[in-house]
């Protein structure tokens, strides 16, 4: 079965500060992709980035990197000096059936607040 | 350019009543895709299509769902009869092989069903 867990609900971190947000993931294919997204209290989805489970290097994309253990099934979320503005909900989430579109399997989310 | 587009951006209906949503992909997407959002389930896979044909609907919840895409740039979600429990905000996203990797979201449709 397929399934992605973030053990955090929530996550504090004071302005300026890098904060790590937890996923890890299950799965049985030997190529599917990790997404992040970012959820605002206005409700859009925001996508921030994605890696490859063959990639060879941890996606990076501005303040955003994804630390990708293989080994242990984790993708986590790295947000280098954090802004007031990056205060919202963080969804882990995997589409497996590499090389299809198919479909993201969500996490629960992680609530992060970032204080000033 | 103009993203997906989802309308009503907010519904309230009575048990019983039949509900549409709506969603415009970004033009030149051919993946569409429909989530459901709520506290208890988080976000869920309803349905997507390619190209128009609906691909996996293992997520649409019953028969009281059920969804079309009658061309490139329109699809439907519909709920007959709606009942209380199909409160929730429902995103339309679509996407495209040259943006392979990410799915554009709609900004979504709050439901709430009394």
């Amino acid at each position: 079965a397929q399934k992605i867990t973030q053990t955090q609900p929530g996550m504090f971190v004071q302005e300026k500060e890098a904060v790590t947000l937890d996923c890890t993931y299950d799965t049985s294919d030997p190529s599917y992709g990790l997404f992040w997204y970012k959820q605002p209290s206005s409700g859009e989805m925001i996508f921030l980035i994605y890696q490859g489970s063959y990639d060879q290097q941890n996606a990076t994309e501005g303040r955003y990197s994804l630390n990708f253990q293989k080994a242990r099934k984790s993708a986590n979320l790295v947000i280098s000096a954090s802004q007031l503005g990056d205060s919202a909900m963080y969804f882990c989430a995997m589409r497996a059936r590499g090389g299809s579109q198919g479909n993201l399997i969500f996490g629960k989310g992680t609530k992060l607040s970032v204080k000033p | 350019d103009a993203g997906v587009i989802q309308s009503p951006r907010h519904e309230v209906t009575e048990m019983g009543q039949e509900v549409t949503l709506r969603c415009k992909p970004i033009s030149g997407h051919d993946y569409l895709f429909w989530y459901r959002q709520t506290m208890m389930r988080g976000l869920e896979l309803l349905i997507y299509f390619n190209n128009n044909v609906p691909i996996d609907d293992s997520g649409m919840p019953e028969d009281r769902f059920s969804a079309k895409m009658p061309n490139a740039s329109f699809s439907t979600l519909k709920i007959q009869p709606s009942e209380p429990r199909d409160s929730a905000v429902y995103f339309c996203a679509s996407s495209s092989p040259s943006h392979y990797n990410e799915q554009f979201f709609g900004p979504g449709t709050r439901l709430t069903v009394l």
